[in-house]
């Protein structure tokens, strides 16, 4: 079954870091091109940072750039997203998703999600 | 950057009936644009890629249409489980962005 698990989330306090980590299983993880993907609390979906299958390619939401930082092991078929500089509006779920260039690159699975709060 | 904006905010429509949700680009993004579907609690799910391409296991109710600035996702006849918020997301140019969203509510 192809799945993708994430963790890492929790509560912390403005101006600080927490890295989550996206364990995926059922498919080639190193074919693929990776994102994550946020959602505040009752919002929309928000774009946050994708990487390319190889790694050598990242990309970044500018909410985000030089404070969070996406990354993988392919041998450990894991994507992380490091996050420093934590802000109030940086409190969401979490999603990794697996794109797809087969479907136009879209996102065709997801996680169920990690809770990140930013908080005093 | 690309703003997608969705309309209308809210489509109250009952089972059975058709659904018409817009798309709109504040440029051309070509032909993509990609479709998902959020059950309340759950992950989105790809419906539609490349604006009129349905996603494996997606019903033939759903399809896409459009290119360049205007999209398209119709329900042809809605079923109970179609109730939920739907998202367009361009891939034109980074960074790749998400529209506002529609729901679909049950009248």
């Amino acid at each position: 079954e192809v799945q993708l698990l994430e963790s890492g989330g929790g509560l912390v306090q403005p101006g600080g870091s927490l890295r989550l980590s996206c364990a995926a299983s059922g498919f080639t993880f190193s074919s693929y091109g990776m994102t994550w993907v946020r959602q505040a609390p009752g919002k929309g979906l928000e774009w946050v940072s994708s990487i390319s299958a190889s790694g050598g390619d990242t990309f970044y939401a500018d909410s985000v750039k030089g404070r969070f930082s996406i990354s993988r092991d392919n041998s450990k078929n894991t994507v992380y997203l490091q996050m420093s500089s934590l802000r109030v509006e940086d409190t969401a779920l979490y999603y990794c998703a697996k794109r797809d260039v087969a479907l136009g690159y879209g996102m065709d699975v997801w996680g169920q999600g990690t809770a990140v709060t930013v908080s005093s | 950057e690309i703003v997608l904006t969705q309309s209308p905010a809210t489509l109250s429509l009952s089972p059975g009936e058709r659904a018409t949700l817009s798309c709109r680009a504040s440029q051309s993004v070509s032909n993509y644009l990609a479709w998902y579907q959020q059950r309340p609690g759950q992950a989105p799910r790809l419906l539609i890629y490349d604006a009129s391409n349905r996603a494996t296991g997606i019903p033939a109710r759903f399809s896409g249409s459009g290119s360049g600035t205007d999209f398209t996702l119709t329900i042809s006849s809605l079923e109970p489980e179609d109730f939920a918020v739907y998202y367009c997301q361009q891939r034109s140019n980074w960074p790749l962005t998400f529209g506002g969203g529609t729901k679909v509510e049950n009248k």
